[in-house]
C-alpha cells in the first residue's frame, strides 16, 4: 500500500524558514518524481515544486523560485522541501504527491498525503 | 501557455448523473489530463488519467460509477448514480515540460 506521510508544518514568521519532510514507503521510491502541491485557506491547488527520481532534476513555480529548494534521500525514502524567507501568501496546507508513471517527468500525481499546515503569520 | 478552466460550481440529485468539465487552452486540445477528488476538510484522491482519445486509466479502488471521455480540447468527469459521499471539488490537472497546472475546481453539490 502506497502511504506517503507529511511533516514539518507549523507557525513561522514572515521572513522565517521551514522544512518539510514527505516520507513514502509502498513503491519503489528512487523510481518516481515527487512534487509538492500546496492549498492556501479556501483556494485551490497549487502545484509548487517537483522533482525527479534518479538524477533529481528540480522544477518550481515563478511563485516560489529562489526561495524554496525541493531534495529528496533516496535511502530514506523522503522528499523535503525547505522554505525560506517565507511570506504571509505561503500560508497553506503541503502535501506531497507521486507521480504515477515511473520514470516520467512530469506527468499526473496518482497518490497524494494527508497534508501539513503552513502559517506565516507575525 | 497552458491553462485548464473548470466551472467553479455544479449540482445534480442523489442518485442522478452528473458530467464536469475540464477545458484545455486551445494549443494544448491534445493533452491528457487527470482527475482528483478532494472530500471536504481531506487530500486529494486521484480518480483517474484521462487521454485525448478518451480511454482512461483510473485510480486504486475507484467505483466503476466514475468514468471519463474527451471532446477536442474538453476532458469531462462523469459520474452516474449519485451518493451523498460524491459532494466534494473536483479539479483536473495537466502538465507540460518543467510545470504541472490544475484547474481551478470545481465544487459539486448533491442535492
Amino acid at each position: 500500500e502506497v502511504q506517503l506521510v507529511e511533516s514539518g508544518g507549523g507557525l513561522v514568521q514572515p521572513g522565517g524558514s521551514l522544512r518539510l519532510s514527505c516520507e513514502a514507503s509502498g513503491f519503489m521510491f528512487s523510481s518516481y518524481a515527487m512534487s509538492w502541491v500546496r492549498q492556501a485557506p479556501g483556494k485551490g491547488l497549487e502545484w509548487v515544486s517537483g522533482i525527479s527520481g534518479g538524477v533529481s532534476t528540480t522544477h518550481y513555480a515563478d511563485s516560489v523560485k529562489g526561495r524554496f529548494t525541493i531534495s529528496r534521500d533516496n535511502s530514506k525514502n523522503t522528499v523535503y522541501l525547505q522554505m525560506n524567507s517565507l511570506r504571509a501568501e505561503d500560508t497553506a496546507v503541503y502535501y506531497c504527491a507521486k507521480e504515477g508513471v515511473r520514470y516520467s517527468i512530469p506527468g499526473y500525481f496518482d497518490y497524494w498525503g494527508q497534508g501539513t499546515v503552513v502559517t506565516v503569520s507575525s | 501557455q497552458l491553462v485548464v478552466t473548470q466551472s467553479p460550481s455544479a449540482s445534480a440529485s442523489l442518485g442522478a448523473s452528473v458530467k464536469l468539465t475540464c477545458t484545455l487552452s486551445s494549443e494544448h486540445r491534445t493533452y491528457a489530463i487527470a482527475w482528483h477528488q478532494q472530500r471536504p476538510e481531506k487530500g486529494p484522491r486521484f480518480l483517474m488519467k484521462l487521454n485525448n482519445d478518451g480511454s482512461h486509466n483510473k485510480g486504486d479502488g475507484i467505483p466503476d460509477r466514475f468514468s471519463g471521455s474527451s471532446s477536442g480540447a474538453e476532458r469531462y468527469l462523469i459520474i452516474s448514480s449519485l451518493q451523498s459521499e460524491d459532494e466534494a471539488d473536483y479539479y483536473c490537472q495537466t502538465w507540460a515540460t518543467g510545470s504541472w497546472v490544475f484547474g481551478g475546481g470545481t465544487k459539486l453539490t448533491v442535492l
